[in-house]
C-alpha cells in the first residue's frame, strides 16, 4: 500500500530557531516528491519539487532534501518566522504523475 | 489572475440531497483534481481529469461523479450525500500532469466546507 508517514505531527520552535521535519514514503516506483505549507483554513502552497534523481532544493529559506534509496526526505526550516506558523505536508506522486499520495502534515507553531 | 476558484465556501446538506461543487481555474491548465480533507488524515485524490473530456478515478471515488467539458471548468457531484462525506474538498489544477518544476507547481483554492447531517 502506497503510504506518506510524517513526524513529528507536531512541534513548537522559538521564532529565529531552525528545525527539520521528516518523510518516509513507500509508493514505488514514484515521480517527484512535493512539500506544501497549508495555512489554517487555506488551502496547501506549493514550496518545493523534486524527481527522484535530485538531492536537495531550496526555497528561500526552506530546503527540501530526498534520499531515493532510503525513501526519506526532510524539510529544513531556517531562521523561523511567525508567518512560518501552518502545517507542512509531504506528498509522492506515483510513476503516471496522476495520482498524488499526501502525508497527514507536521502542525509547526513557531512562538515570540 | 484569479487562480483556482472553488464555490460555495461553505455547505450543509441533509442526507441524500444532491449537490455540485464548483471548480474553475483561469490559468490554462491541463490537470485538475479534487481532494478530500479529514482530521487525522492526508488529503485523498477522488477524480482527476487531464484535459477537456477526460476523467479519471483516484483513491476515493465512490459517491462522487465528475465531467470535464472545458479545460476552465471541473465540477464535483454529490448524487446522494451522506455524512461520511462530510469533510473539507478542494480542488487543485497544474500546467500537466508530471511535468516538473516551476511550471507545474500545483495551485490549490480555498476549499469548500460541506457538513452532511
Amino acid at each position: 500500500k502506497n503510504q506518506v508517514e510524517q513526524s513529528p505531527q507536531s512541534l513548537i520552535i522559538l521564532e529565529g530557531k531552525n528545525c527539520t521535519l521528516q518523510c518516509n514514503y513507500t509508493v514505488s516506483p514514484f515521480s517527484n516528491l512535493r512539500w506544501y505549507k497549508q495555512d489554517t483554513g487555506r488551502g496547501p502552497v506549493s514550496l518545493t519539487i523534486m524527481t527522484f534523481s535530485e538531492n536537495t532544493k531550496s526555497n528561500g529559506r526552506y530546503t527540501a532534501t530526498l534520499d531515493a534509496d532510503t525513501k526519506q526526505s526532510s524539510l529544513h526550516i531556517t531562521a523561523s518566522q511567525l508567518s512560518d506558523s501552518a502545517s507542512y505536508i509531504c506528498v509522492v506522486s506515483d510513476f503516471t504523475g496522476n495520482q498524488f499520495y499526501f502525508g497527514t502534515g507536521t502542525s509547526l507553531t513557531v512562538i515570540p | 489572475n484569479a487562480g483556482v476558484t472553488q464555490t460555495p465556501k461553505f455547505q450543509v446538506l441533509k442526507t441524500g440531497q444532491s449537490m455540485t461543487l464548483q471548480c474553475a481555474q483561469d490559468m490554462n491548465h491541463e490537470y485538475m483534481s479534487w481532494y478530500r480533507q479529514d482530521p487525522g488524515m492526508g488529503l485523498r485524490l477522488i477524480h482527476y481529469s487531464v484535459g477537456a473530456g477526460i476523467t479519471d478515478q483516484g483513491e476515493v471515488p465512490n459517491g462522487y461523479n465528475v465531467s470535464r467539458s472545458t479545460t476552465e471548468d471541473f465540477p464535483l457531484r454529490l448524487l446522494s450525500a451522506a455524512p461520511s462525506q462530510t469533510s473539507v474538498y478542494f480542488c487543485a489544477s497544474s500546467y500537466s500532469r508530471s511535468g516538473l518544476g516551476a511550471k507545474n507547481i500545483q495551485y490549490f483554492g480555498a476549499g469548500t466546507r460541506l457538513s452532511v447531517l
